[in-house]
């Protein structure tokens, strides 16, 4: 199985400032098809399912603001929060699709300072 | 709009079995995958299994092989996960989550069902 590890586990950042979290896959993840990465970010409120953010590494889905961008390739990847919100208060786990099992990290904890 | 609409909360006994159901509406069921997801209270994702309807083709975790049957009606659009041999372990919130049958992610979920396992 492909192991997926986020860094840091949690962290608090001020409002209007930016967040970076960090995601490292155990092997390659990219899709030779479409020469693009199958990695994916996820926002999770407490009592709530997992949102799709970020497909393909990189790519917003429809809606997200764009504060939210993702970057990175191959086994490193990031997730970038160009100003913290309030609203943006959650914990976000990256997660591979490129092999079966599908897995995700153990998740981030964004909170306020 | 994609909508997954998961059934209710359930109580289980150690040793027994759940089913959890998982209806789909606003896309056409056959032309995508849906997996099962579970979190343990605190915890992290975990991937049980998923299923291509329109092939009624399955693929397991190597954890809950054996446990775990998951099915789908066509004629409802509705997917289903049962997992037998139940343990205080297996008390999580049960998610249903929409892909695109392979190299896709999970771009719509249900809303999770909460399975708590105690004597």
């Amino acid at each position: 199985d492909i192991v997926m590890t986020q860094s840091p586990d949690s962290l608090a950042v001020s409002l209007g400032e930016r967040a970076t979290i960090n995601c490292k896959s155990s092997q390659s993840v990219l899709y030779s098809s479409n020469n693009k990465n199958c990695l994916a970010w996820y926002q999770q409120k407490p009592g709530q399912p997992p949102q799709l953010l970020i497909s393909w590494a990189s790519t917003r889905e429809s809606g997200v603001p764009d504060r939210f961008s993702g970057s990175g390739s191959g086994t490193d990847f990031t997730l970038t929060i160009s100003s913290l919100q309030a609203e943006d208060v959650a914990v976000y786990y990256c997660q591979q699709y490129y092999i079966t099992p599908q897995t995700f990290g153990q998740g981030t904890k964004v909170e306020i300072k | 709009q994609v909508q997954l609409v998961q059934s209710g909360a359930e109580v289980k006994k150690p040793g027994s079995s759940v089913k959890v159901s998982c209806k789909a509406s606003g896309d056409t069921f056959s032309n995508f995958a849906i997996s099962w997801v579970r979190q343990a209270p605190g915890q992290g994702l975990e991937w049980m299994g998923g299923i291509i309807p329109i092939f009624d083709t399955t693929k397991y975790a190597q954890k809950f092989q054996g446990r775990v049957t998951i099915t789908a009606d066509e004629s409802t659009s509705t997917a289903y996960m049962e997992l037998t041999s139940l343990t205080s372990e297996d008390t999580a919130v049960y998610f249903c989550a929409r892909d695109y049958a392979g190299n896709s992610p999970f771009d719509f979920w249900g809303q999770g069902t909460l399975v708590s396992v105690s004597s």
